[in-house]
């Protein structure tokens, strides 16, 4: 069974500068399955990035997302106040698995 | 505009079972891969099963497999306020169980495009 080990855990940063959270799946994963939430406390999570690259309709153009095999990254390349959640990597095989969640919180 | 209405909060006894349900507007859920995610108290995200898109059929996590039912309600007829709606139905209900159920639909990609706005179902003795 693949894992998904997202790191860090809590991130502190600051408005204005930029997150690298990191996703590293146990065994290579199709980047095809690989997707990332965001989720903000009260709200249901909100799709940011599948296909490992491609943003979601409506989703800002600081959000990146990156790699391939094993491991993957998004990237929030100068954060908003609004940027300050939790995100979740997704992985899809034969079942769905997410990670356990990288905090974004204000420095 | 496609959006995702879940049944109500729930109060369950252990061992009792819940029904919740997701109607889908803006989309047809015939057309969709129909998901149920939970989320416990502070916890992450845990997928309970789903239609697979590539396989055409619905699968359930291991864990949930002896408890677990999901089902749903398509039809041509638009007058039918039952229909385009998502079921996932949990039995044997423990205290473990309390949690932020969430329905969400895969649209095309391999992704949950949109959510529903969560049920939460409590286990309460």
């Amino acid at each position: 069974e693949i894992l998904l080990t997202q790191s860090p855990d809590t991130l502190s940063l600051s408005p204005g500068e930029r997150a690298t959270l990191s996703c590293r799946a146990s065994q290579s994963v199709s980047s095809r399955y690989l997707a990332w939430y965001q989720q903000k406390p009260g709200q249901a999570p909100r799709l940011l990035i599948y296909g490992a690259s491609s943003r979601a309709a409506g989703i800002p153009d600081r959000f990146s997302g990156s790699g391939s095999g094993t491991d993957f990254t998004l990237t929030i390349s100068r954060l908003e106040p609004e940027d300050f959640a939790v995100y979740y990597c997704q992985q899809y095989g034969n079942s769905l698995l997410f990670g356990q969640g990288t905090k974004l919180e204000i420095k | 505009q496609v959006q995702l209405v879940q049944s109500g909060a729930e109060v369950k006894k252990p061992g009792a079972s819940v029904k919740v349900s997701c109607k889908v507007s803006g989309y047809n859920i015939i057309d969709a891969s129909v998901h149920w995610v939970r989320q416990a108290p502070g916890k992450g995200l845990e997928w309970m099963g789903g239609f697979d898109p590539e396989d055409d059929e619905i699968v359930y996590a291991q864990k949930f497999q002896d408890r677990i039912m999901m089902t749903e309600v398509t039809s041509t007829d638009t007058e039918d306020a039952s229909t385009n709606t998502a079921y996932m139905q949990l039995s044997s209900l423990r205290f473990d169980d309390t949690a932020i159920y969430y329905c969400a639909i895969m649209t095309g990609e391999i992704s949950l495009d949109y959510w529903g706005q969560g049920t939460l179902v409590t286990v309460s003795s």
